[in-house]
């Protein structure tokens, strides 16, 4: 079945210490995405990426970063950069930016301690 | 101002009652997405819809282009319905020449608790 696979689901970071949150997908989609959700409020872009080795900032890309070297994968990274990590992270992807029906993972949550 | 605007925040009904979620927007769009997330986390896309009104099972969406604003009907709502219900609206950045790409605005959500 095609979808999207986000691991890990749960995540632990002590502060200081980088973490990749991994996505991928066999869609064949072009677009994917990072959301950050945190209690109460909608969905933040983080990144996202319209083709294989390119990528874009989204509103609340300062202390992440991603890659896209393949198109089934957008892996992101939360650096120690990230001032307030503690969040829900969504991938989605969709067949182009803006165009078609969204799919999303199943969500990877993490906490620093 | 939130581009994407939805209500109620939270509803709470009984087993069987009707089911009404409302977006409003206020960006051009190409189509408009109802998106539900799970208790765990997970988001399903529910529809996506451009013009007049979808049905699958006893869901409902409706939109209309010129007021820009859609509905989310529930009807026979059943506890297992309980979840947050996302409206989505790529903006459409040059509806001059038709363009569709444009960044994706998500309202808030709302929580939906059915009692049985």
């Amino acid at each position: 079945d095609g979808g999207i696979t986000q691991s890990p689901k749960y995540l632990f970071r002590k502060e200081g210490q980088n973490v990749t949150l991994s996505c991928e997908q066999n869609l064949n989609h072009d677009a994917m995405y990072w959301y950050r959700q945190d209690p109460g409020q909608g969905l933040r872009l983080i990144y996202y990426s319209q083709i294989v080795n390119d990528f874009q900032k989204g509103d609340i890309a300062e202390g992440y970063s991603v890659s896209r070297e393949k198109k089934e994968s957008f892996p992101l990274t939360v650096t120690s950069a990230q001032k307030n990590p503690t969040a829900f992270y969504l991938c989605a992807s969709s067949i182009f930016r803006g165009a078609g029906e969204l799919f999303f993972g199943e969500g990877s949550r993490l906490t620093v301690l | 101002k939130n581009e994407v605007e939805q209500s109620p925040q939270n509803l709470t009904a009984q087993e069987g009652e009707f089911i009404t979620i409302n977006c409003s927007y206020s960006v051009g769009i190409s189509a408009l997405h109802w998106l539900q997330q799970h208790p765990g986390g997970g988001i399903v896309s529910l529809f996506m819809l451009s013009s007049g009104k979808k049905k699958h099972g006893r869901l409902i969406a409706t939109i209309n282009i010129q007021e820009k604003h859609s509905s989310l009907h529930i009807t026979a709502s059943h506890p297992r319905d309980s979840a947050v219900y996302i409206c989505a609206a790529p903006e459409r950045e040059n509806p001059d020449r038709g363009s569709t790409l444009g960044r994706l605005y998500f309202g808030r959500g709302t929580q939906l608790t059915v009692w049985p």
